[in-house]
C-alpha cells in the first residue's frame, strides 16, 4: 500500500523560532517529492521541490534521505505567515502524486 | 505567473443531479489531473490526463466520473448521478511534465467546493 505519513501536529511555535518536520514515505519506488502548504480552505500551494542532495530556498530546507525513506523539512526564523499545513507529497512510479495528511504548524507571537 | 483557473468556486447541486466541474490549465502544460479534498481529510488523487486519454485513475474515479478536454483550454470533470458523499473541494492541477525524476511539480487551481444536498 502507497503511503505518505507525517505527524498531524499541531506543532505550535515561537515566532522567530526554528521548526522542523518530518514525513516517511513507504513505496521505495517513489521518484520525486515535494512540500506543499495549504491554508485552511484553501488549495494546495508548491512550496519547494526535494532534491536528493537537500535544497535550501530562503528560510526553508528540504532534505531527502532515501535509505531511511524520510523527507524533512527546516523552516528558520518562522513568521506568523508561516501557518498552515504543510504537505508532505511522494510521486510514485505511475507518476501519481501520493498525500500525507499534513502537519499543522501554528506560529505564535 | 500563470495560473490554473477553476470555475465555479462553489457549486450547490441536489443529490442526483450532474454537475461539471470547469478547469483551465496553465497553457503549456501537458498533463492534467483531479484532486479532491473532503472537509478535514487528504488530498485524493483522482484521475490524470494526457494527450486527450486518461493515464491513470484512482479506485475513486468509478463510473459516475469522466473526463474531459472539449477544446485547447479547458479540462472537465463530470460528476453523474451525485451523491452526499460527493461533498468535497475538487482541485485541478497541471504539470508541464508527468514523468518521475523530472520535479516538475503540479500546480493547483483554488478549487470548487461541491456541496450535495
Amino acid at each position: 500500500r502507497k503511503e505518505v505519513e507525517q505527524d498531524p501536529g499541531p506543532f505550535n511555535v515561537p515566532e522567530g523560532a526554528t521548526v522542523a518536520f518530518n514525513c516517511t514515505y513507504s513505496n521505495s519506488a517513489s521518484q520525486s517529492f515535494f512540500w506543499y502548504r495549504q491554508d485552511c480552505r484553501k488549495e494546495p500551494k508548491l512550496l519547494m521541490s526535494v532534491y536528493s542532495s537537500g535544497n535550501e530556498d530562503g528560510r526553508f530546507t528540504a532534505q531527502l534521505n532515501r535509505a531511511s525513506q524520510y523527507i524533512s523539512l527546516l523552516i528558520r526564523d518562522s513568521k506568523l505567515s508561516d501557518s498552515a499545513t504543510y504537505l508532505c507529497v511522494a510521486l510514485d512510479s505511475n507518476y501519481q502524486l501520493i498525500w500525507g495528511a499534513g502537519t499543522k504548524l501554528i506560529i505564535k507571537p | 505567473e500563470p495560473e490554473v483557473t477553476q470555475t465555479p468556486s462553489h457549486q450547490v447541486t441536489q443529490m442526483g443531479q450532474e454537475v461539471i466541474l470547469r478547469c483551465v490549465p496553465i497553457s503549456n502544460h501537458l498533463y492534467f489531473y483531479w484532486y479532491r479534498q473532503i472537509l478535514g481529510q487528504k488530498v485524493e488523487f483522482l484521475v490524470s490526463f494526457y494527450n486527450n486519454e486518461i493515464s491513470e485513475k484512482s479506485e475513486i474515479f468509478d463510473d459516475q466520473f469522466s473526463v474531459e478536454r472539449p477544446d485547447g483550454s479547458n479540462f472537465t470533470l463530470k460528476i453523474r448521478s451525485t451523491k452526499l458523499e460527493d461533498s468535497a473541494m475538487y482541485f485541478c492541477a497541471s504539470s508541464f511534465s508527468g514523468r518521475s525524476g523530472s520535479n516538475q511539480p503540479q500546480h493547483f487551481g483554488d478549487g470548487t467546493r461541491l456541496s450535495i444536498l
